[in-house]
């Protein structure tokens, strides 16, 4: 099966560390873009940036450089969305989303989504 | 402030249509990149509904579809169902941000 299987939910004290992982599977993973994006509690989506497995090619959204690191481990097909210190308002949801092909713009495949918890 | 617009929600009775619209720009869609269109049932994550302005993925159900004028584009779901209740967003590729772009979400509620 086509999918994408997202790490379980955490919960964290802020200034605490935390890598959350994204794992492709049923396709050829390297080949396929795979973005992060954020949903607040009752909020929207947000792009948060986008790598590739082959070269770990990354863009990030202007809202999230600097804030988060995304990394790809393709001998496990997995990607990462990692934060050094955690604050309160991270506490979200995280999907992992793949882009449909290097000439699309859509993501056409989706995690179910990793919840973090940061208290303070 | 979310750079594609949706309403923020819609009403529609079953068996109705209803339509979302999402405006956007000339760094998006003034810009060619296409809109696409998820669905966000309640609990789920994403799931992609219309891709390229108007295509719809295997085993989307053609009650849904998608067109596009100028820089104003919309979703219509015909015939509405229970199951229709929903969040959809649009979502484009923005080349001031160098990076994708959603709109606001609009949540549909089948009366």
């Amino acid at each position: 099966e086509v999918q994408l299987v997202q790490s379980g939910a955490e919960v964290k004290k802020s200034g605490e560390s935390l890598k959350i992982s994204c794992k492709g599977s049923g396709f050829s993973f390297k080949y396929y873009w795979i973005a992060w994006v954020r949903q607040m509690p009752g909020k929207g989506l947000e792009w948060m940036g986008i790598i590739h497995p082959v070269d770990s090619d990354t863009t990030y959204s202007p809202a999230f450089q600097g804030q988060v690191t995304i990394s790809v481990d393709t001998s496990i097909d997995t990607a990462y969305l990692r934060w050094s210190s955690l604050k309160a308002s991270d506490s979200a949801m995280y999907y992992c989303a793949r882009r449909s092909g290097d000439y699309d713009w859509f993501f056409d495949l989706w995690g179910r989504g990793t919840l973090v918890t940061v208290s303070s | 402030q979310s750079v594609l617009t949706q309403p923020p929600s819609v009403f529609g009775a079953p068996g109705q249509r209803v339509t979302i619209s999402c405006t956007g720009s000339s760094s998006n869609i003034g810009a060619r990149y296409d809109i696409h269109w998820y669905q966000q049932l309640p609990g789920a994550a994403p799931k992609l509904l219309i891709y390229g302005n108007s295509y719809r993925p295997s085993g989307v159900p053609d009650r849904f579809s998608g067109s596009k004028s100028g820089t104003s584009v919309s979703l219509a779901i015909s015939g509405l169902q229970a199951e229709d209740e929903a969040d959809y967003y649009c979502q484009s590729y923005d080349t001031s941000l160098s990076g994708w772009v959603f709109g606001g979400g609009t949540k549909l509620t089948v009366l």
